[in-house]
C-alpha cells in the first residue's frame, strides 16, 4: 500500500504560471511533511516543509497548503521559472528526528519558457 | 556544513557478483545515517538507518545488508547481486541540529547486467 501518493506524475506549465503539485497520505500519525526537489544529476534537497499545526507554509514562490481532515497537501509554485524544472517529492514522517521518511513517487515538473 | 561523499559514482556489475557501496560523512558528529534506493523512475525507498556505530536497522528486505563500522561511515553491500538491484543509491544524514532535514549524498548509480 502506497502510504504517500503524488499527482500528477508529470506536469508541464508555461513560464509565469502557477504549478500545483498534489500529495495525499494514509497514515494519520504522520506529523511532518517535507517536499524535496531533485534536479537531474544532483541529489535531493529539502525545499519546504510543514507540520499539521499549520495549514499553510510559505517561502518565497513556494507555498504548501495542508488539509489535515482530508489528509491532503499541495505545493504551489507561483511565477514558475524554467529553473524550477525538476522532480518534486512529497514525503511524510512520524516522530521527531528519526529521518524515517516515506516518499511519494514524485512529480516531474517541466516549465517551458 | 556537512559533506557526504559516496563511492563509487557508478558501477556496472554482473548478476551474482558482490557489491559494496560506501558513504563517508564529514562535518557532523554522531549523525543518523540512511541508505535510500531509487529504481529508475521510482520513489525514494529507505533501506537502512543507523543512529550509532555498529547499530543498523533494516527497513526493507532487498537482499542487501548495511554496516556502520565508524561514526562517519556507512556501507551497503551484498554478496550476490540481482537484476532488481539496479538503480540509484543515496546515502543521507541528519542529526539533532538539522532536526528532520535529510542531507543527501550525490548517489551511486548501479547497473546490474
Amino acid at each position: 500500500q502506497q502510504q504517500v501518493r503524488q499527482s500528477p506524475q508529470s506536469l508541464t506549465v508555461w513560464e509565469g504560471e502557477t504549478a500545483i503539485l498534489n500529495c495525499s497520505y494514509e497514515d494519520s500519525t504522520f506529523d511532518y511533511f517535507p517536499w524535496y526537489r531533485l534536479f537531474p544529476g544532483e541529489s535531493p534537497a529539502l525545499l519546504i516543509a510543514i507540520r499539521p499545526v499549520s495549514n499553510k507554509k510559505e517561502d518565497g514562490r513556494f507555498t504548501i497548503f495542508f488539509n489535515k481532515r482530508e489528509k491532503k497537501l499541495s505545493l504551489h509554485i507561483t511565477d514558475s521559472q524554467p529553473g524550477d524544472s525538476a522532480t518534486y517529492f512529497c514525503a511524510a514522517q512520524t516522530g521527531a528526528n528519526t529521518g524515517k521518511l516515506t516518499f511519494g513517487h514524485g512529480t516531474i515538473l517541466r516549465v517551458h519558457p | 556544513a556537512q559533506t557526504i561523499h559516496q563511492w563509487p559514482v557508478a558501477e556496472i556489475k554482473a548478476v551474482g557478483s558482490p557489491l559494496s557501496l560506501g558513504c563517508t560523512i564529514k562535518g557532523k558528529s554522531s549523525p543518523n545515517l540512511y541508505w535510500y534506493w531509487q529504481a529508475t523512475g521510482g520513489t525514494l525507498q529507505q533501506l537502512f538507518y543507523s543512529i550509532t556505530v555498529g547499530q543498523v536497522e533494516s527497513v526493507v528486505q532487498l537482499n542487501l545488508s548495511a554496516s556502520r563500522p565508524k561514526d562517519d561511515q556507512f556501507i551497503l553491500s551484498t554478496e550476490k547481486l540481482l537484476l532488481s538491484h539496479s538503480g540509484f543509491y543515496l546515502c543521507a544524514c541528519s542529526d539533532r541540529t538539522s532536526g528532520n532535514t535529510l542531507y543527501f549524498g550525490e548517489g551511486s548509480r548501479l547497473i546490474v547486467v
